[in-house]
């Protein structure tokens, strides 16, 4: 089955600081979806990706779909400490079973 | 607000006991899914339904049951409760069954069995 690779698999920063993150998959998708998962809280839906090289934002969040179709990239700029959670990735393709597949997440803290 | 309510939150079972989690969804989702968070482990896939009168198994059913009883509402069910299930379990649904416009989750239940 599709297995997606999500690093880093935590990351601890001072406030301020720039944060990257990516997934890699064995298989081709064709949608990339990105959320963040709040302390007590199920995910929430911050970006989605549509196209092979697709480059979109939603505030200091930005996200791209990787050309190969692959891998998809999570930048956060100047981080703040509201940015705490868990991200993470999500793939499907039209295709398949249908069934999506999420990464195992990216914990992030950011001290003030 | 429109989303997907899950009940209970909280739930502590004794082993052997049975329960069923509630989820209900009133956005006209067509496909509804149950997973699994434990940590480190990500998300994982208990059972989904595609669309109203059909279900299907996921990465790790065993366990489980689940009901579509109509195009809102998805159950989860536990016959009969191992600590091995001690989890957070969240509903999601979304409007086709390719997940291309994402998954609205619920904000979970956290079920303890001792």
């Amino acid at each position: 089955g599709q297995q997606l690779n999500q690093s880093p698999q935590s990351m601890f920063i001072q406030e301020g600081e720039d944060v990257s993150m990516n997934c890699t998959s064995s298989s081709i998708f064709n949608t990339w979806l990105w959320y963040k998962q709040d302390p007590g809280e199920g995910p929430v839906l911050l970006i989605a990706l549509y196209k092979a090289g697709e480059l979109t934002s939603n505030g200091r969040l930005t996200a791209q779909f990787g050309i190969t179709r692959k891998d998809s990239f999570l930048n956060i700029s100047a981080s703040i400490p509201s940015d705490v959670g868990i991200y993470f990735c999500a793939g499907s393709s039209s295709g398949g079973s249908y069934i999506p597949t999420f990464g195992r997440g990216t914990s992030l803290i950011v001290h003030p | 607000n429109a989303g997907v309510t899950q009940t209970p939150k909280f739930q502590v079972l004794k082993t052997g006991q049975s329960m069923t989690l509630q989820c209900a969804q009133d956005m006209n989702h067509n496909s509804m899914y149950w997973y699994r968070q434990d940590p480190g482990m990500g998300l994982r896939l208990i059972y989904y339904s595609a669309s109203e009168g059909t279900t299907d198994k996921g990465e790790v059913p065993n366990g489980y049951n689940v009901s579509r009883l109509n195009k809102r509402e998805f159950s989860l069910r536990l016959e009969s409760a191992a600590p091995s299930q001690t989890s957070v379990y969240f509903c999601a649904s979304t409007i086709t069954p390719s997940g291309r416009y994402g998954y609205t989750f619920g904000s979970g239940t956290r079920l303890t069995v001792v």
